[in-house]
């Protein structure tokens, strides 16, 4: 069954220091995946997606991904956490057929100042 | 990417009713999908819905309880049906891309408290 993990469901940060949300995916074929963020009362926002080419994506507000074939993973990164990085972030995933996409369970994010 | 509009944006009602939820598109889509999202969990797919054919339902949801309308590619309306506090939840819509602008856009979501 294809499925988007995202193993944490919570993760604590110090302002400044790096952050990393993990992901993981079970897709067929090619993965198109992404990240999204959801404020409180907020819908979701795109942060960034992986359709093909560099492996290291660029995305909104300073973060980045890093697609990891041998590893299933597309885990979010950010150099320098702030505060208002502080939101629930989803990781979600599809074939490249555009049939389906799935969602990982959320990661609530803590950066503290 | 495409701009979704979405409403209402919120609504609280009262068990027994139904309420349609409204998602209007910018730019036409072959595929727009409906989610569901209780408090505190993932979202979670309803339904696909495709211009002049029948949505498409994930297990679990059932067209009588939420109904779906797809008239044309820039709109489509999601029922919810005769209403429980078990319905209450985030409701989103979405729109595929294509192509090199292949992705995911969300609506606003509606907030719905069914008490």
């Amino acid at each position: 069954a294809q499925s988007v993990a995202q193993p944490e469901d919570q993760v604590n940060v110090a302002e400044g220091n790096p952050l990393t949300v993990k992901c993981t995916y079970s897709v067929s074929g090619n993965p198109y995946l992404f990240w999204y963020v959801q404020y409180p009362n907020r819908g979701l926002q795109f942060l960034l997606k992986y359709i093909t080419g560099d492996n290291l994506v660029k995305g909104s507000y300073g973060f980045e991904a890093e697609f990891n074939k041998s590893q299933t993973s597309f885990h979010l990164k950010k150099p320098s956490a702030l505060v208002s990085d502080s939101a629930l972030y989803f990781c979600a995933g599809g074939p490249d057929n555009f049939n389906k996409f799935y969602f990982g369970s959320g990661t609530k994010l803590n950066v503290k100042p | 990417s495409a701009v979704i509009s979405q409403k209402p944006s919120r609504d609280i009602c009262q068990r027994g009713t139904s309420l349609t939820i409204q998602c209007q598109v910018d730019s036409q889509v072959t595929m727009m999908f409906w989610y569901r999202q209780q408090p505190g969990q993932s979202l979670t797919l309803i339904a696909t819905a495709n211009q002049g054919s029948e949505a498409t339902y994930e297990s679990g949801f059932v067209i009588d309880k939420f109904p779906i309308s797809r008239p044309n590619l820039t709109f489509s309306t999601l029922t919810v049906s005769n209403m429980s506090p078990e319905d209450s939840s985030i409701y989103l819509c979405s729109v595929a891309g294509a192509g090199n602008n292949y992705g995911y856009t969300f609506g606003s979501g509606t907030r719905l408290t069914v008490v």
